[in-house]
């Protein structure tokens, strides 16, 4: 079974600061997804990072693939009360065909 | 174009019963798979359909089961309900069959067993 494992589990930070998001496996994943979960809703789509090394913008967030497509980053830079919510990462493994999600990072964001 | 329509949003069910969860996908696409979110385990994958075909399977008794119509809406049962049981369950649906391509949530069914 391929795990993914993120760090850290909680994070509460004050608006303004940067933050980072770790999502790491033993295995080698097709490619990875993050999304974000906010209370009573569910999971939505931020980026999907295909290749090794890769690194996506989406505003102030940034995401990273590593080279061996083992982890990914999430980074948000001078973060904002509305980021506030669950970060969860999600392998794909085109054996299984399925997504592998990590535990999540809840992070809340301070005004 | 409307999103991921799960019905009942919440539900209270007793140990020893049996629970069936509906779930709408959006409108031309294909695929739904189910997860269960409990705080202790996360997000987990229960099984994938596809064109009324179950194509995938993730590590769940057979207690849970589930199926796809021809107009795509799928439905997840759960039998003999036990206390652990208890959980969001969360669709998703998507164009393709497979993990590769984006994922579209519904707001989950909350079940609650007591």
């Amino acid at each position: 079974t391929q795990l993914l494992e993120q760090s850290p589990q909680f994070l509460s930070i004050q608006e303004g600061e940067n933050l980072t998001v770790y999502c790491n496996s033993s295995s080698v994943f097709s490619s990875l997804q993050w999304y974000r979960q906010e209370p009573g809703e569910g999971p939505v789509l931020l980026v999907t990072v295909v290749t090794g090394g890769e690194v996506k913008k989406l505003k102030r967030l940034t995401f990273q693939f590593g080279d061996a497509r083992k982890d990914s980053s999430l980074h948000i830079t001078a973060a904002q009360p509305g980021d506030t919510g669950l970060y969860l990462c999600a392998g794909v493994d085109t054996g299984r065909r399925a997504l592998t999600f990590g535990s999540g990072t809840r992070l809340q964001v301070q005004p | 174009k409307a999103g991921v329509t799960q019905t009942p949003r919440y539900l209270i069910k007793t140990r020893g019963q049996q629970v069936t969860l509906s779930c709408s996908p959006i409108s031309g696409h294909r695929s739904v798979s189910w997860y269960q979110q409990t705080p202790g385990q996360g997000l987990q994958f229960l099984f994938e359909y596809f064109s009324e075909t179950q194509r995938n399977k993730g590590n769940f008794p057979g207690r849970f089961s589930g199926r796809q119509f021809s107009n795509s809406r799928s439905e997840m049962n759960v039998s003999t309900l036990e206390l652990g049981d208890s959980a969001l369950y969360l669709c998703a649906s998507s164009p393709f069959t497979g993990g590769g391509t984006e994922a579209f949530f519904g707001q989950g069914t909350r079940l609650t067993v007591v």
